[in-house]
């Protein structure tokens, strides 16, 4: 089956403690991106990747890293999380540059940070 | 950069009547492509239907589709029938041709259908 997957579903943590969110696709895309989802905003891009080895900043990257080592995984990673970082994370995936091809979303990572 | 609004908050409407959602987008592109995505209470993105900005006919899937306009800049779903599992918050979103496949969001409409 077709699909995005992320991990953890839920995550409640403190201030300042490390943390990783894992996201997986297995249709061979190579456009991936991170979306934060906050009440009354919609959904707001963080980082995105285009291929392999290559990311690039979104509308929200602040206190967010990402790697892409390989072309199905694109972890997103809070070195020092805030409480502002508390939200719902949506990673995505897409066939292609350009042809509009619908993205293909995880289903979402609660995050709370105390 | 583009804009994305969804000026309806909320709606509620009867099982089985016509409701239809509004979304007005900025660009100064030509070609692009437009979105509306589900999301149920189960929180899941769920891809309702896609238009090509190129593309005069309007998009139809089933018991959706849009009404797109693309000199008011203006793209509306209309949910006939409308079911129970209609029940979601519903976002309105936006893709260049060019550069990075971001989607740009509206705030979104929280729909319920009333039984």
């Amino acid at each position: 089956e077709a699909q995005v997957t992320q991990n953890p579903r839920y995550l409640i943590t403190v201030t300042g403690k490390k943390l990783t969110v894992t996201c997986s696709q297995n249709m061979n895309h190579e456009y991936m991106s991170w979306y934060r989802q906050d009440p009354g905003l919609g959904l707001r891009q963080i980082y995105y990747s285009m291929n392999v080895e290559v990311t690039d900043k979104g509308d929200v990257p602040e206190g967010y890293k990402v790697s892409r080592k390989e072309k199905r995984n694109f972890p997103l990673i809070l070195e020092s999380p805030s409480p502002n970082q508390t939200s719902l994370y949506f990673c995505a995936s897409s066939l292609s540059r350009g042809t509009g091809q619908p993205q293909h979303f995880g289903d979402g990572t609660r995050l709370s940070i105390l | 950069a583009q804009t994305v609004t969804q000026s309806q908050p909320e709606m509620s409407v009867q099982e089985a009547e016509t409701v239809t959602l509004s979304c007005t987008y900025d660009t100064s592109e030509n070609n692009y492509y437009l979105f509306w995505y589900k999301q149920p209470p189960s929180r899941q993105m769920i891809l309702v239907i896609r238009q090509e900005a190129y593309k005069q006919q309007n998009a139809t899937e089933n018991r959706f589709s849009v009404n797109f306009q693309k000199a008011a800049k203006s793209f509306s779903l209309k949910i006939s029938d409308s079911q129970l599992g209609d029940t979601a918050m519903y976002f309105c979103a936006f893709s260049s041709n060019f550069g990075n496949e971001k989607l740009t969001f509206g705030t979104g409409t929280r729909l319920t259908i009333i039984p």
